[in-house]
């Protein structure tokens, strides 16, 4: 089974500060690489996918990359600003189901 | 476009009583997927239909556990003889087959067994 492991569990940062989060999987044959946003109660929102044979995307302030030999994937947001607050999660595609890190908490400070 | 739906978004039940859900997937979506999340982790996955057939079930879903999507459109989720350990976030998303594999998330049913 595919585990994702996210890295820090937890990160406060101040106001236009650029950060990265961390995530690594074990089985590199995977499909697809995702990241979402979740805020505390509600659904997950997807913000970035790269395929097995991208090594990156963009979108506004987020970067994603993707290290498939090495196992692991970034997320770079740059200039955070509060509204970045939530937890950040990563998931691995092995062909249908989605499996999960448990996510960075990320709250960005005024 | 509405994204994905569910219905409820709360339920509060008592042990013992049995719970139903409903998802509704984004119009041209023939993949759905049933999540559960818990309190500080990340969501596992339960099943998936494409159109109307089931074609994986994770070892979590017991068999009190059941999940129908009988045109290849709405699904439902059923849990019988619900346990405190039932309490969670059911997260339904549904996927384009032949597109390029995201996945897209519903706001989530959150269940209460008391």
């Amino acid at each position: 089974k595919q585990e994702v492991t996210q890295i820090p569990a937890a990160l406060s940062v101040p106001e236009g500060e650029n950060l990265v989060l961390n995530c690594s999987f074990t089985d590199s044959a995977i499909y697809n690489l995702q990241w979402f946003r979740q805020d505390p109660g509600k659904g997950l929102t997807s913000l970035l996918l790269i395929q097995s044979s991208q090594r990156e995307q963009t979108s506004g302030r987020l970067n994603a990359s993707l290290d498939k030999s090495s196992g692991r994937s970034t997320l770079y947001i740059a200039a955070s600003q509060p509204g970045d607050s939530a937890t950040y999660l990563c998931a691995g595609d092995s062909g249908y189901a989605l499996n999960f890190g448990k996510g960075t908490s990320l709250l960005v400070t005024p | 476009d509405t994204g994905v739906s569910q219905d409820p978004r709360h339920k509060i039940t008592k042990r013992g009583q049995n719970v139903t859900f409903r998802c509704d997937p984004i119009s041209e979506h023939n993949r759905l997927y049933w999540y559960r999340q818990t309190l500080g982790q990340g969501p596992e996955f339960l099943t998936y239909f494409q159109n109307e057939a089931q074609l994986e079930k994770s070892r979590l879903l017991s068999d009190r556990f059941s999940a129908e999507r009988p045109k290849g459109s709405f699904s439902t989720l059923e849990i019988q003889r619900t346990e405190q350990g039932d309490s969670a976030m059911y997260l339904c998303a549904s996927s384009l087959v032949g597109g390029p594999g995201e996945q897209f998330f519903g706001p989530g049913t959150r269940l209460t067994v008391l």
